[in-house]
């Protein structure tokens, strides 16, 4: 079974800018999950998706936004990009409906804010 | 709000040594992820524990839960260059939000 994939893999943006990243999930896994990954932050949770509704969200400025498909794949934004959003952007998904519910996280997409 | 601490943050270990990463969590959780992170790498997943006494063991690792403790444990055994990387516990507070810690940097040297 293919993991998690996430495109792309690197970006560099402006400040200013927007970037929309992607991120297609395991066959099957119907739950989309993202974190921002950031030296002095850690990694934290941004929201996640379900059926292509948000369920949770976390404590992020309105500029960072997500959808989902009926085909689970799920993109996120970021609008109005600044210096500190530079970061690894994982996105993880979940099978849902079994007793565990463990995440599988992709390999990323390392965004750099010029 | 919940806080997860890890400790010790960095930990430079001989090879062949056993050593303890803890992890303390602040609020009621019965489900527990470790992980493994390689520099520039994604999250790779260790052990998922799911209940209280929950012990799980893979190769030199094993990893222990208490949840009345509020606190879960990551063995290393004989370590070996290998196992040089970061180590994340996560805990679940629901509705697929993971909680991280800050990740304990582990360098094993010959």
């Amino acid at each position: 079974k293919a993991g998690v994939t996430q495109t792309p893999r690197y970006l560099i943006k402006t400040r200013g800018q927007q970037v929309t990243l992607s991120c297609s999930p395991i066959s099957g896994h119907r739950s989309v999950s993202w974190y921002q990954q950031t030296p002095g932050q850690g990694l934290q949770f941004l929201f996640e998706y379900f059926s292509e509704t948000q369920r949770n969200k976390g404590n992020f400025p309105g500029r960072f936004s997500g959808r989902q498909f009926s085909n689970s794949r799920s993109e996120m934004n970021v609008s109005t990009l600044e210096l500190g959003d530079s970061a690894l952007y994982l996105c993880a998904s979940s099978h849902q409906g079994g007793p565990i519910n463990e995440q599988f996280f992709g390999p990323g997409t390392r965004l750099t804010v010029l | 709000e919940l806080k997860v601490e890890q400790n010790p943050l960095f930990l430079s270990m001989q090879e062949g040594k056993n050593y303890t990463i803890y992890c303390n969590y602040s609020t009621t959780s019965d489900r527990l992820y470790w992980y493994r992170q390689d520099p520039g790498k994604s999250l790779e997943s260790l052990f998922v524990l799911l209940s209280n006494g929950a012990v799980k063991q893979e190769g030199r690792l094993m990893a222990s839960l208490d949840t009345k403790a509020r606190l879960s444990t990551l063995h290393i055994t004989a370590a070996v260059h290998d196992l040089s990387a970061t180590y994340f516990c996560a805990v679940d507070i629901g509705a697929q939000k993971l909680v991280f810690g800050q990740g304990t940097r582990l360098t094993i040297n010959p």
